[in-house]
């Protein structure tokens, strides 16, 4: 595998259920990034992991749950999300915290219904 | 006023074709300024990323910026049905947190037509 990896490609998930996202990066780099894209909107941050650390929340809900346990692994964990929830979420690493250069995974495509 | 404004589009053009994409913004505390490239169902791309006023040149593509007018372009020659894509503008400043966000634009969808 190389570049950053996303899984799973697609997830459909009810109201209720409780599921993961889980992104891997190998390319040594040590932050990491959530992004959601919605359709005519632009990508928006947001979880930002330096070094294993949360540096950046940007007023997510709190049914959006970031886990980082090493610098290569960042997990999105989702519980009772709602219909607007419905979006595509990417993963992202870069070499340093100043995040100038940023590389991302192909994306994880969430329908909650 | 939005942080970064960039025409949706969608723009359309003949093979070969100079293609000018362009992005506005009202921070003048951005430092990095950036060029992605996203395919249909695939994650964005680094196209280009340059953090000074001028050009930058790369096969293809060239990236443009003016600061003092606040304003980035990347020009795209010889447009080729491959170039087919979404192209979205970014730009970074320091967050105060030892980070620096990216803030996007919308993206323009770009079609080459053979």
């Amino acid at each position: 595998e190389t570049g950053v990896t996303q899984t799973p490609r697609h997830l459909v998930m009810g109201m209720t259920n409780k599921k993961s996202l889980k992104c891997e990066q190998h390319l040594g780099h040590n932050a990491m990034y959530w992004y959601k894209q919605s359709a005519k909107k632009p990508l928006e941050l947001m979880f930002v992991y330096n070094f294993k650390e949360q540096t950046e929340n940007n007023s997510v809900p709190s049914r959006f749950s970031p886990e980082c346990p090493n610098s290569s692994h960042l997990f999105l964990h989702l519980h009772t999300l709602q219909p607007e929830d419905s979006a595509l979420y990417l993963c992202a690493s870069s070499p340093t915290p100043a995040g100038d250069e940023q590389y991302f995974g192909p994306g994880t495509r969430l329908t909650v219904t | 006023q939005k942080e970064v404004e960039q025409d949706p589009g969608p723009l359309s053009v003949p093979e070969g074709a100079i293609v000018s994409l362009n992005c506005t913004y009202s921070n003048s505390a951005f430092q990095y300024f950036m060029w992605y490239r996203q395919y249909s169902r695939k994650g964005p791309e680094l196209l280009m990323y340059t953090y000074s006023s001028g050009n930058k040149e790369d096969g293809r593509f060239t990236a443009q910026v003016d600061k003092s007018s606040k304003y980035i372009s990347l020009f795209i020659r010889d447009s080729q049905p491959s170039d087919s894509a979404t192209y979205l503008c970014a730009m970074s400043a320091d967050s105060g947190a030892g980070s620096y966000q990216l803030t996007f634009g919308k993206g323009t969808k770009l079609s080459v037509i053979p």
